[in-house]
């Protein structure tokens, strides 16, 4: 049972770099979504998506990316990698109505 | 809009301690809430969960209880070990037919547990 797969779990990139991050689920989930997570800010949402074909901005959408072609994949993209996106960011997915969400293991992200 | 406010830390105590995190929240209607645990270097893993008012949700030795009277779900345990230190999120669900069904977090709360 892989549950919810990120990759890569560790990266470093030079500022104005572009990268993917990688979120795949085996849960047969709707709901998928992009989570920073910063010292003594808590997680903050940067994207989600209720379904393939539909995207949505969450708190923090500015530099980021996402698209939904398939129920499992959900990948952020960073146009032009800045030193303030430096961060850990979790992919997560859930069913609908009220239920939990999983969480991946996480990527952390080093802007140099 | 919906928003989750949990006691801030860090917070540490001593082996067999009691344990209480305050949580509140604001939301319309009868939202779903969860406790989430963070060990070092790992992702959120559920903790416990309540869907309705008055529900009690328990995992591990820890407890907390929806209540709407007081728009709290107050995280609890009687007893905590080394292993609980962790970073702890309270988090809400509001899922509407058709609509967004984020989930919002509080800001966490650092447990550290001496021996």
């Amino acid at each position: 049972n892989a549950g919810v797969t990120q990759t890569p779990k560790f990266q470093v990139l030079k500022t104005g770099q572009s990268m993917t991050l990688q979120c795949a689920q085996d849960m047969n989930h709707e709901y998928m979504s992009w989570y920073r997570q910063d010292p003594g800010m808590g997680l903050r949402l940067i994207h989600y998506s209720v379904g393939a074909g539909i995207t949505d901005q969450g708190e923090v959408p500015n530099g980021y990316n996402v698209s939904r072609s398939t129920t499992e994949d959900f990948p952020l993209r960073l146009l032009s990698a800045a030193p303030s996106q430096t961060s850990v960011y979790f992919c997560a997915t859930s069913g609908t109505m009220n239920t939990e969400a999983f969480f991946g293991q996480g990527t952390r992200l080093t802007v140099v | 809009g919906n928003s989750v406010t949990q006691m801030e830390g860090p917070v540490t105590l001593s082996e067999e301690a009691f344990l209480t995190i305050n949580c509140t929240y604001t939301a319309t209607g009868y939202p779903s809430l969860f406790w989430y645990v963070q060990y070092p270097g790992e992702g959120l893993q559920l903790l416990l969960k309540a869907t309705k008012a008055d529900d009690k949700g328990s995992n591990k030795g820890f407890e907390a209880t929806y209540r709407k009277e007081t728009t709290s779900f107050h995280l609890e345990k009687g007893s905590v070990q080394v292993s609980d230190s962790a970073v702890y999120f309270c988090a809400l669900r509001k899922g509407t037919q058709g609509g967004s069904e984020k989930l919002v977090f509080g800001k966490g709360t650092k447990l550290t547990v001496n021996p």
